[in-house]
């Protein structure tokens, strides 16, 4: 089992509307997770972090954290043509050592 | 606030040959890493750094691939020798702000090994 895992995709959603991206995480005592924005050729951009559990708004973005279920979730609202991107997941496993691992993302895809 | 500093940008070498790279972190923080990236896939982890020790190195290649961070700042990742399957984007990244734990990228290098 992989320690992060999210939907390759590709996501497509039309401009305007909710893009939901959701990633799994295999241990039960990780204690931050983040989204990463990655546009193709770039390097990741961190757009935002959460440690505890429920939801947490940034802008058009919120990110949702369920330690019950071990899942982390992202909504993009309004989507624009500009959220086109690859989202990674990243979630540090432990309290110790900050060891800071990816999934291997979700493409999304915005039509106008 | 300047960012992390990733060098070269670009790199072509024929396999068999070394390469190295090199990555100043921001100032202060602690922790770096170094990723590979594989188009198409997610980061990869292949070593991580607190200050000037080794916290993981589990998936570094350690017959060819090297990582120093002398003085607990600047890094340097080398590749000796280089295999077809090398070519991917080497990223750099730092964290360790006071109580955060948010890591920042550097622009990474695209090696390509021919």
């Amino acid at each position: 089992q992989k320690e992060v895992e999210q939907n390759s995709g590709p996501l497509s959603v039309p401009e305007g509307a909710i893009a939901s991206l959701n990633c799994t995480y295999s241990d039960r005592v990780s204690q931050s997770f983040f989204w990463y924005r990655q546009y193709s050729g770039k390097s990741p951009e961190l757009i935002m972090s959460i440690y505890s559990n429920g939801d947490k708004e940034d802008g058009r973005f919120t990110a949702q954290l369920n330690k019950a279920s071990q899942y982390v979730s992202l909504l993009i609202r309004d989507s624009q043509p500009s959220d086109s991107a690859t989202y990674l997941c990243a979630v540090i496993p432990k309290a110790a050592g900050n060891k800071l691992t990816f999934g291997g993302g979700t493409r999304v895809l915005v039509k106008p | 606030e300047a960012g992390v500093a990733q060098s070269p940008r670009y790199k072509i070498i024929e396999k068999r040959q070394s390469v190295a790279f090199w990555c100043n972190p921001i100032s202060g923080h602690a922790t770096l890493y170094w990723y590979q990236q594989i188009l198409g896939q997610g980061p990869k982890l292949l070593i991580q750094f607190q200050n000037n020790g080794v916290v993981d190195d589990s998936q570094l290649p350690k017959d060819r691939f090297s990582a120093e961070r002398l003085k607990g700042v600047d890094s340097t990742l080398k590749i000796q020798p280089a295999k077809l399957e090398d070519s991917a984007v080497y990223l750099c990244a730092s964290s360790g702000e006071v109580g955060r734990t948010e890591a920042f990228f550097g622009q990474g290098t695209r090696l390509t090994v021919v």
